[in-house]
């Protein structure tokens, strides 16, 4: 199994409906992360956990939220989505030494329609 | 204004060149990293740097952290068709969230046989 799993792998969706990704880890990281790829902006953060009780957001965090269910989970939620959200979304995780740097899930292509 | 510039943003090279991608900045950072980024997938950390003027060597790869700590390269030698990918540097603050890195917008590799 891998390390940082993410669900589903590709979704397609309509304007306005809520959508919901979801990221399990089994490297017993504290550390959680949601990003987005889009061509030609790279990678931007979209929220951030250190722990199950913090939860911070990104740079680009307005139409998503999230929720630490547990140390080994992270779900990112569309609670109304738009077609320019229509991205590679990613989850990583990390430890509390900057050395070992992030492990990234295979990513969720989704698509708004 | 991106804090991590990359270039080249492209680069297409035969089979058995040698190539040098670059990571640049303004900003001062606390450690550096390097990504490889194959379609489909996640980035996968290739490697990370700490201190000014450090080298690190990864079978072909080279990786240079600046004395300044302010930019970086990455020197392939003999590049081989399996090293095509996406090339994305990432940079914790100097002073900053060391867990909280800011991303490059890459540099897309094509080997060719």
């Amino acid at each position: 199994d891998a390390d940082v799993t993410q669900t589903p792998r590709n979704r397609i969706t309509k304007t306005g409906k809520r959508i919901m990704l979801e990221c399990s880890q089994t490297k017993g990281h504290d550390r959680m992360y949601w990003y987005r790829q889009d061509p030609g902006l790279g990678l931007r953060l979209i929220y951030y956990s250190f722990d199950v009780k913090d939860i911070n957001k990104g740079e680009i965090s307005d139409g998503y939220s999230v929720s630490r269910q547990a140390q080994a989970k992270f779900s990112l939620s569309l609670e109304s989505a738009i077609p320019n959200q229509t991205a590679l979304y990613f989850c990583a995780t990390s430890d509390w030494t900057r050395i070992y740097g992030y492990t990234f899930g295979s990513g969720t292509r989704l698509t708004v329609v | 204004t991106q804090l991590l510039e990359q270039s080249p943003q492209f680069l297409s090279i035969q089979e058995g060149e040698n190539l040098t991608v670059y990571c640049n900045s303004s900003s001062v950072f606390s450690s550096l990293q390097w990504y490889r980024q194959e379609p489909g997938e996640g980035p996968v950390l290739l490697v990370t740097v700490v201190t000014g003027g450090e080298v690190k060597k990864l079978k072909r790869l080279t990786f240079q952290f600046g004395d300044a700590r302010k930019d970086s390269s990455l020197h392939i030698t003999a590049a081989q068709t399996g090293d095509t990918g996406l090339y994305l540097c990432a940079g914790a603050l100097s002073g900053g969230s060391n867990y909280k890195l800011t991303f490059g917008k890459g540099t897309l590799l094509t080997v060719n046989p």
